[in-house]
């Protein structure tokens, strides 16, 4: 039982340049969200997927794209990296959106954007 | 509106208790949370309390929750080198599909 697995663990990009982050779970939640964090500014959602085949914006979306691919798989796309995005990338999920339901953690990608 | 504060920085030394608070702003918050994060590593939950709860505790934990001033803290006790990390706050937004808040999070540093 892995949990929320992220690849890669690092990352640079120059500005423009277009990649994908990848997310699974392997908890059977329902519920996965994209964070990102940076120094005093705690975590921000980016994006987040209520259940398979549903996806919404979070409060910081402009710049990504986000697939969920199947109910174990939740991605977040950069089409064109600006240096404003560097920063760190957390995955979570929750077998269902709210209440006590617990988020799960990835270990995070650290991107940097040159 | 969604704000949630807590100061940056905490310094204790081993044995000491520690106090880290929190300021939230949405009323309708149904659950509040405490997260840790070690370094390099994701956030794990420590613990949550209900918003009719004034305390909860678990273990060293004790979680104080005054939802007239819409302060929540985090106490631990017989605070440990191993307690060293990031904690933040967190609150549930009640509206719908419930998201989480994040504080901008305290960095909790215990010295020998």
């Amino acid at each position: 039982n892995a949990g929320v697995t992220q690849t890669p663990k690092f990352q640079v990009l120059k500005t423009g340049q277009s990649m994908t982050l990848q997310c699974a779970q392997d908890m059977n939640h329902n519920s996965m969200y994209w964070y990102r964090q940076d120094p005093g500014m705690g975590l921000r959602l980016i994006y987040y997927s209520a259940s398979e085949g549903t996806t919404d914006k979070g409060e910081v979306p402009n710049g990504y794209n986000v697939s969920r691919l199947n109910k174990r798989e939740f991605s977040l796309r950069l089409e064109s990296a600006a240096p404003s995005q560097t920063s760190v990338y957390f995955c979570a999920s929750s077998r269902e959106g709210g209440f006590s339901n617990e988020q799960f953690f990835g270990p995070g990608t650290r991107l940097t954007v040159l | 509106g969604e704000d949630v504060e807590q100061s940056l920085f905490l310094s204790v030394r081993e044995g000491d208790s520690s106090v880290i608070n929190c300021t939230y702003t949405d009323s309708s918050s149904t659950y509040l949370y405490w997260y840790k994060q070690e370094p390099g590593a994701g956030l794990q939950l420590l613990t949550y309390i209900f918003s009719n709860m004034d305390m909860k505790q678990d273990q060293r934990l004790t979680v104080l929750l005054n939802k007239k001033d819409k302060h929540l803290s985090l106490r631990i006790a017989d605070t440990q080198t191993g307690d060293s990390a990031i904690y933040f706050c967190a609150e549930s937004m009640n509206t719908g599909f419930q998201k989480l808040v994040f504080g901008t999070g305290t960095r909790l540093l215990v010295s020998p």
